[in-house]
């Protein structure tokens, strides 16, 4: 039982290039979230999915996109990558929701240089 | 404005010295207060969900504590291996907001 798989787990960017974080969970979950983690700060969502083919802004979503084909996979895009998405990224998942806990993958550190 | 504040933001302990973590909110209408474990190069872990102001829920040397503004994780006899950064989250509008965290650390 895999949980949530993140990768890569580690990613240098040059300034202006794209990428795709992948996330997969294979626990059938229809809560999927994409949160960042900067030092000495907290996680800040960035987008949420409820279930395949929705989607949703959190936070901080400027500079991100997302897609939710199906219920398993919920990649993260990066565009024209800039210094400030350099972080810890985090994706989770829930069966319904907050209140039934998140689980986390391990996480994807970038670094846009 | 922050919603969540966790303190204190360090906590160094000696093994078997009890302590407590503090998160305070302002969220209105809580819906729900969470505590996770995160460990270095790691996600965060879920702990506990508590509800309504007086509710405790415990785990192993964790006991958690809600009041009607803010939450306390009491350690009790910690060991090295509970050295992790204890996070604290309240729901709003279905999404969890976090609080900076309180690193632990446990020393034998």
């Amino acid at each position: 039982n895999a949980g949530v798989t993140q990768t890569p787990k580690f990613r240098i960017l040059k300034i202006g290039q794209s990428m795709t974080l992948q996330c997969a969970q294979d626990m059938n979950h229809n809560y999927m979230y994409w949160y960042r983690q900067d030092p000495g700060m907290g996680l800040k969502l960035i987008y949420y999915s409820v279930g395949a083919g929705i989607t949703d802004k959190g936070e901080v979503p400027n500079g991100y996109n997302v897609s939710r084909s199906t219920t398993e996979d919920f990649p993260l895009r990066l565009e024209l990558a800039a210094p400030s998405q350099t972080s810890v990224y985090f994706c989770a998942s829930s069966p319904h929701g907050a209140n039934y806990g998140y689980t986390f993958g391990s996480g994807t550190r970038l670094t846009v240089v | 404005e922050d919603q969540v504040t966790q303190s204190p933001e360090a906590l160094r302990l000696q093994e078997g010295e009890s302590s407590s973590l503090n998160c305070s909110y302002t969220v209105s209408g809580l819906r729900g207060l969470f505590w996770y474990r995160q460990d270095p190069g790691k996600g965060p872990e879920f702990l506990f969900t508590l509800y309504s102001a007086g509710e405790e829920k415990e785990k192993e040397r964790l006991k958690a504590t809600l009041t009607k503004k803010e939450s306390f994780l009491h350690i009790t006899a910690p060991k090295p291996e509970d050295s992790a950064t204890y996070l604290c989250a309240v729901q709003l509008q279905g999404n969890l907001i976090f609080g900076k965290g309180t690193k632990l650390s446990v020393k034998p």
